[in-house]
């Protein structure tokens, strides 16, 4: 297996346009999660899916975040419109679901909104 | 609910001297840690967990970690530091299943580590 896919690596976008990011876990993992990292606030969790459904979005931090999962194999995020402050390093990871497993990285998208 | 914390943003040490970044953690029941690396400009890789069993855990790159419950406490240690070992380190926690948070799988926020020549 490839790992956890995430696209695109980078991307810079001006304020007030619609990014998407795209993840695509590890075949046979039931569970996804969204993760930003920032210098100031470090590692959150945003949301994550079990079975394609969403669990727990609380760490969504506003309704201009969005997060889908329409298959097992296909996840985004979605920002609309943009702000300065949503840039950050997004993480997308994926696990089976016995709790006692380890997640799985992906590298990452580097999100700078101008 | 459940929680990690790691208490120093930077540990500085030799190359050849042991190492020991903090992790204590705050769940309900018994819980499930782990430690995960990342280096520069990518993602989180997995180092080792604890899940039961024997208190000290052996992972990856020659790194241990030691569960000690009384204290809420999940140490990684290594018993003589590479250069290369220079990284951020997290602590991780996972609610073991039956808990209404079950599987959320939350990181403290994180150590840099850096070890000199």
């Amino acid at each position: 297996d490839a790992g956890v896919i995430q696209s695109p690596r980078h991307e810079v976008t001006e304020m007030g346009q619609e990014v998407t990011l795209r993840c695509k876990p590890i075949s046979g993992h039931d569970y996804l999660f969204w993760y930003r990292q920032t210098m100031m606030r470090g590692l959150e969790l945003l949301i994550y899916f079990n079975n394609n459904v969403p669990i727990d979005d609380s760490g969504m931090p506003e309704d201009r975040f969005s997060a889908k999962m329409p298959n097992a194999s296909f996840s985004t995020l979605k920002i609309q419109p943009s702000e300065p402050r949503d840039s950050a390093v997004y993480f997308c990871a994926s696990s089976t679901g016995t709790g006692n497993t380890e997640a799985f990285f992906g590298q990452g998208t580097r999100l700078t909104v101008v | 609910a459940q929680s990690v914390a790691q208490p120093e943003d930077q540990v500085n040490v030799a190359e050849g001297n042991p190492l020991t970044v903090k992790c204590t953690y705050s769940v309900s029941g018994n819980p499930y840690l782990f430690w995960y690396v990342q280096y520069p400009n990518r993602g989180l890789q997995f180092l080792l967990k604890y899940i039961t069993g024997d208190n000290l855990v052996k992972g990856s790159y020659g790194f241990e970690a030691e569960f000690n419950k009384s204290q809420t406490s999940f140490h990684l240690k290594k018993p003589s530091a590479l250069v290369s070992d220079s990284a951020l380190y997290f602590c991780a926690v996972r609610d073991p299943p039956g808990y209404s948070s079950a599987s959320k799988i939350i990181f403290g926020s994180g150590t840099r580590l850096s070890i000199r020549p």
